[in-house]
């Protein structure tokens, strides 16, 4: 069992259209990070959220922090092409940060 | 300039050969990391380095061992390679909670 669920695991649309992933723990986290990893590259750092409730707006991407701090969302308002990629949530447990299995995004145009 | 630089790109081998992949930072953080992710796309960490000295060390077959010369440098180590260890690895580094993470080693055991 993963202490953070991502949901869904793959989503493939067409340009243009609106998505939202998700990612749920029973845990409460300090903050939650979400990452963007592109095809032989390494994941980089798209937002950090802290604050239970917290919404952050990054160009077409909107970024919520549940109340609870157990759960996060990603919204992407008209996709595009250059949105595809893998979306992983990531919290600190303990000492260390632990990722989601991410959600692979793949948008056609 | 890449700030979290890591070599080879790729690296195919034979079962049971001893091979290594070396991590190198230019953002003089303090902790770096050593991650694997699986070929669902899974990351998990695998050891983490602050200062040079080993802070997390999760369940990994002692086949695996990082070096730390200095803390730009961490450097993973693998003997007697098994079918298993084939994943990309990730190296990275932090400040704080935000991790920068390297383009990655593909590593394939054949």
């Amino acid at each position: 069992t993963q202490l953070l669920e991502q949901s869904p695991q793959f989503l493939s649309i067409q340009e243009g259209e609106n998505l939202t992933v998700y990612c749920n723990s029973s845990s409460v986290f300090s903050s939650l990070q979400w990452y963007r990893q592109e095809p032989g590259e390494g994941p980089v750092l798209l937002v950090t959220v802290v604050t239970g409730g917290e919404v952050k707006k990054l160009k077409r991407l909107t970024f919520q922090f549940g109340d609870a701090r157990k759960d996060s969302s990603l919204h992407i308002t008209a996709a595009q092409p250059g949105d595809t990629g893998l979306y992983l949530c990531a919290g600190s447990y303990g000492n260390k940060l632990v990722f989601g299995a991410g959600t692979i995004l793949r948008v056609k145009s | 300039d890449t700030a979290v630089s890591q070599t080879p790109k790729y690296l195919v081998t034979q079962m049971g050969n001893d091979k290594s992949i070396k991590c190198e930072q230019n953002l003089g953080h303090d902790t770096m990391y050593w991650y694997k992710q699986d070929s669902k796309k899974f990351l998990k960490i695998m050891f983490s380095y602050n200062n040079k000295e080993l802070i997390i060390n999760e369940t990994v077959p002692n086949r695996f061992s990082p070096k730390s010369p200095d803390k730009a440098h961490l450097n993973l180590h693998i003997n007697s390679l098994e079918l298993g260890d084939s994943a990309v690895y990730f190296c990275a580094s932090s400040q704080g909670e935000k991790l920068f993470f390297g383009s990655g080693t593909q590593l394939s055991v054949l």
